[in-house]
């Protein structure tokens, strides 16, 4: 069956830790990988895009990488800061058709000063 | 200024009552999507709309029924609510309807919950 799997725990880091959050897929081809911050009450914001041929992207302090072999994306999060907690959901865009995200669960972070 | 707005932001209802959920975006968009979160935060989508024709259409009782009265609103009506129904609804948008790699703009949600 296809799924995506994301850490169901929430993640507790300390303030000026690097956060890696992990996606996993199954039995999906996807075209693209996206991520979105949800904060409580509010609707997601997008993050990043990465492409099936692209390895790594980069944005200020956050790293998205894709590995379409291990079909897996982590998320990264470097020098974290309180105002970064939030839930962080990962979603797939399937190769072909219309832009339909498929979402995971979502991962909740906690930065502790 | 709101770039996806939603009303109303809280729903609360009796089962077997109709409802409506509305939904309006200022960016410009042609592209307006409906997403269901349940209570295990899975965000899935429901429909879209380009250009006010219905392209995604995934497997939602026919109890939900959108509308797109033109590109910048698009609406929910849900018949004979259940209890099932209660959810956190999100509106969102893009620019292009093929465009797999445009951003989606989401509304604050309508969490609506059936008693």
């Amino acid at each position: 069956s296809q799924k995506i799997e994301q850490n169901s725990e929430a993640l507790n880091i300390q303030e000026g830790k690097t956060a890696t959050l992990t996606c996993n897929y199954t039995n999906y081809s996807p075209a693209y990988l996206q991520w979105y911050r949800q904060d409580p009450g509010r609707g997601p914001v997008f993050l990043l895009l990465i492409r099936e041929n692209e390895k790594e992207k980069r944005k200020e302090r956050l790293k998205v990488t894709f590995d379409t072999t291990l079909k897996q994306s982590l998320f990264h999060i470097t020098a974290s800061q309180p105002a970064d907690s939030a839930t962080y959901l990962c979603a797939l865009v399937l190769s072909g058709g219309y832009n339909k995200l498929i979402f995971g669960a979502g991962t909740r972070l906690a930065v502790h000063p | 200024d709101t770039a996806v707005s939603q009303t109303p932001k809280y729903l609360v209802t009796q089962m077997g009552n109709d409802k409506s959920i509305k939904c309006e975006q200022n960016l410009g968009h042609d592209t307006m999507y409906w997403y269901k979160q349940d209570s295990k935060k899975f965000l899935k989508i429901m429909f879209s709309y380009n250009n006010k024709e219905l392209i995604i259409n995934e497997t939602v009782p026919n109890r939900f029924s959108p509308k797109s009265p033109d590109k910048a609103h698009l609406n929910l009506h849900i018949n004979s609510l259940e209890l099932g129904d209660s959810a956190v609804y999100f509106c969102a948008s893009s620019g292009r309807a093929g465009g797999r790699t445009d951003t989606q703009y989401f509304g604050p949600g309508t969490r609506l919950t059936v008693l």
